[in-house]
């Protein structure tokens, strides 16, 4: 099955700097979610993307719906340590139900 | 209100072994989802419940099948277990099909 392609694969960063993550598709999606797994524990939604070209932000957290509707990016600003985790992009398609696809995921460390 | 539940949080299998992995969620939600979780993937659906009394395969359904017990409970079970069906087992539910999902903590099961 599909899988979107997300990048990078991993990040160390440094406490304070911001963060960008993208995620890309060879096909169309109406809905963008962007979802953050804690070490043990399961996604958790951060955002949701439903129109061609949305912004929207959540506190240091903005996400965007890709014009082409094949992509969509995520940016953290003055990142934290409890922003470590790994960040999932998932697409879903008008009429395909339930079926999210997720992408593989980006490990985001972060050093004091 | 607890969310999504799931037991166990960890299981260790032989090969041949059968077992059950229990999901269980107090949101009043019509909707549940078995995922995998593979290392360097994104998570995957196994299968999926629309609304009580009916179920669907999602994208890697051989090996498993499900029950939708009631409207809070939904079952996964491995009849008999592969090394191959080594993974995080995630259960989560929606409002309806095609709203957002919630995951719970995740089963970690490894097959000997």
């Amino acid at each position: 099955g599909q899988q979107l392609n997300q990048s990078p694969q991993s990040m160390f960063i440094q406490e304070g700097e911001d963060v960008s993550m993208n995620c890309t598709s060879s096909s169309i999606f109406n809905t963008w979610l962007w979802y953050k797994q804690d070490p043990g524990e399961g996604p958790v939604l951060l955002i949701a993307l439903y129109k061609a070209g949305e912004l929207t932000s959540n506190g240091r957290l903005t996400a965007q719906f890709g014009i082409t509707r094949k992509d969509s990016f995520l940016n953290i600003s003055a990142s934290i340590p409890s922003d470590v985790g790994i960040y999932f992009c998932a697409g879903q398609r008008t009429g395909t139900a339930s079926k999210l696809t997720f992408g593989t995921g980006t490990r985001l460390q972060v050093t004091l | 209100n607890a969310g999504v539940t799931q037991t166990p949080k960890f299981q260790v299998l032989k090969t041949g072994q059968s077992m059950t992995l229990q999901c269980a969620q107090d949101m009043n939600h019509n909707s549940m989802y078995w995922y995998r979780q593979d290392p360097g993937m994104g998570l995957r659906l196994i299968y999926y419940s629309a609304s009580e009394g009916t179920t669907d395969k999602g994208e890697v359904p051989n090996g498993y099948n499900v029950s939708r017990l009631n409207k809070r409970e939904f079952s996964l079970r491995l009849e008999s277990a592969a090394p191959s069906q080594t993974s995080v087992y995630f259960c989560a539910s929606s409002e309806v099909v095609g709203e957002t999902q919630y995951f719970g903590p995740g089963t970690r099961l490894l097959v000997l």
